[in-house]
């Protein structure tokens, strides 16, 4: 089955800073790769996704890129601020079911 | 609110009681997960609906676990049995699942401690 393994796992920047989140999965079949934004006690948030047939995709200061021939997929945020804070989960979709995640990223940013 | 939403939000129960929860998906969402969020982890799957029909589950599933969506719309959690190990936040997640759309929306969970 499908392997998704995620880094960092803890990330820590300072406001206005660059933050990158990487993923690799096992699955080439994989087609379709959504990060999620996880706040303390709340559900998780689909925040941007992209499809095997797209190298980037942005949305004001978040962008994701995939690399098919590497198998890994990359979350960007740029300008960071406090409440970017939270655990962000990476996840891939085979074709098959459902969702593949990643372990997490607790990022935080510091004022 | 158009949003999934889980009913309760907390269970505590007792080892060897069985529990019940409940998902209300998002509205014309033709698919319906199960997930289980440990801490520190990412959302583990575990079974999924089309529709009222039961398509997958994951061998994280025990025979004490089952899922039903009777009607094609609400879905209900059942764990017989409970053990510690249960204790989780249960996710449910809904997505209307076209062939070329694959979003999954998520509920806010149902935490369950076994004591």
């Amino acid at each position: 089955g499908e392997n998704v393994e995620q880094h960092p796992s803890t990330l820590s920047v300072q406001e206005g800073d660059s933050a990158v989140i990487k993923c690799t999965y096992s699955d080439s079949a994989s087609n379709y790769f959504p990060w999620y934004k996880q706040e303390l006690g709340k559900r998780p948030q689909l925040i941007i996704d992209i499809r095997s047939n797209v190298g980037e995709k942005k949305d004001q200061r978040i962008a994701v890129t995939l690399n098919k021939t590497a198998k890994h997929f990359s979350l960007h945020i740029t300008e960071t601020q406090p409440e970017d804070s939270a655990v962000y989960f990476c996840a891939s979709y085979s074709g098959y079911s459902t969702l593949t995640f990643g372990k997490g990223t607790m990022l935080l940013v510091s004022p | 609110d158009t949003g999934v939403s889980q009913n309760p939000r907390h269970k505590i129960t007792k080892r060897g009681q069985n529990v019940t929860f409940r998902c209300d998906p998002i509205s014309e969402h033709n698919r319906l997960y199960w997930y289980r969020q440990t801490l520190g982890q990412g959302p583990e799957f575990l079974t999924y609906f089309q529709n009222e029909a039961q398509l997958e589950k994951s061998r994280l599933l025990s025979d004490r676990f089952s899922a039903e969506r009777p009607k094609g719309s609400f879905s209900t959690l059942e764990i017989q049995r409970t053990e510690q190990g249960d204790s989780a936040m249960y996710l449910c997640a809904s997505s209307f699942f076209s062939g070329a759309s694959y979003e999954q929306y998520f509920g806010p969970g149902t935490r369950l401690t076994v004591t």
